[in-house]
């Protein structure tokens, strides 16, 4: 069975800082790998989705890697902002007979202070 | 973009009752999914669906059902509410790996 664990679990940073949040997980074989971002009481927004034929991806200030082999991915999120401050997920697919089944972690909780 | 809509966003049922979340989606994606989030526990998929009428269980479905009559609408339904159950519920879907979320529905079953 798949386990996800992220690293830190919480990170409070000063506005400005670049920053790297951590996702393991135990089940190497994974079609692709997405990144959520959920404010307090919401739903989750969709960041960066990672195919396992891609090493990385990017969107602005946000980039995402993939290394399948070690079971591990990593958010980088350059020059924080006080509207980063959120709770992170990362969620593995496995595709194949369970395509579009996510597993998730508990998140890392990020506060970016002015 | 893509919008996932939730029927409730908060919702308060009392023990026994059967509680209907609905879940629709405008962009014809063909897979749906129903979540629960709790602390420490994280996102549990409770049901998921690959095409109108499908329906597969997830990792937690007991004391759940669903129903998918139209593409773009997935209803979890339980059948007899219990404390439980309260949690937040979470509705997604996709056309093929990217999921896209509701902004959920935080069910107190008293």
């Amino acid at each position: 069975k798949q386990e996800v664990t992220q690293i830190p679990a919480a990170l409070s940073v000063p506005e400005g800082e670049n920053l790297v949040l951590n996702c393991s997980f135990t089940d190497s074989a994974i079609y692709n790998l997405q990144w959520f971002r959920q404010d307090p009481g919401k739903g989750l927004t969709s960041l960066l989705l990672i195919q396992s034929s891609q090493r990385e991806q990017t969107s602005g200030r946000l980039n995402a890697s993939l290394d399948k082999s070690s079971g591990r991915s990593t958010l980088y999120i350059a020059a924080s902002q006080p509207g980063d401050s959120a709770t992170y997920l990362c969620a593995p697919d496995a595709g194949g007979t369970s395509y579009g089944k996510l597993t998730f972690g508990q998140g890392t909780i990020l506060t970016v202070h002015p | 973009d893509v919008k996932v809509t939730q029927s409730s966003r908060y919702l308060v049922k009392r023990t026994g009752e059967k509680v209907f979340l609905e879940c629709v989606q405008d962009m014809d994606h063909e897979n749906m999914f129903w979540y629960r989030q709790d602390p420490g526990l994280g996102l549990r998929l409770i049901y998921f669906s690959y095409d109108v009428k499908m329906k597969e269980k997830g990792d937690i479905p007991e004391g759940y059902s669903v129903s998918r009559e139209k593409k773009e609408r997935f209803s979890l339904i339980l059948e007899s509410a219990s404390t439980n159950q309260t949690s937040m519920y979470l509705c997604a879907s996709s056309r093929r790996y990217e999921q896209y979320f509701g902004p959920g529905t935080r069910l107190t079953v008293t």
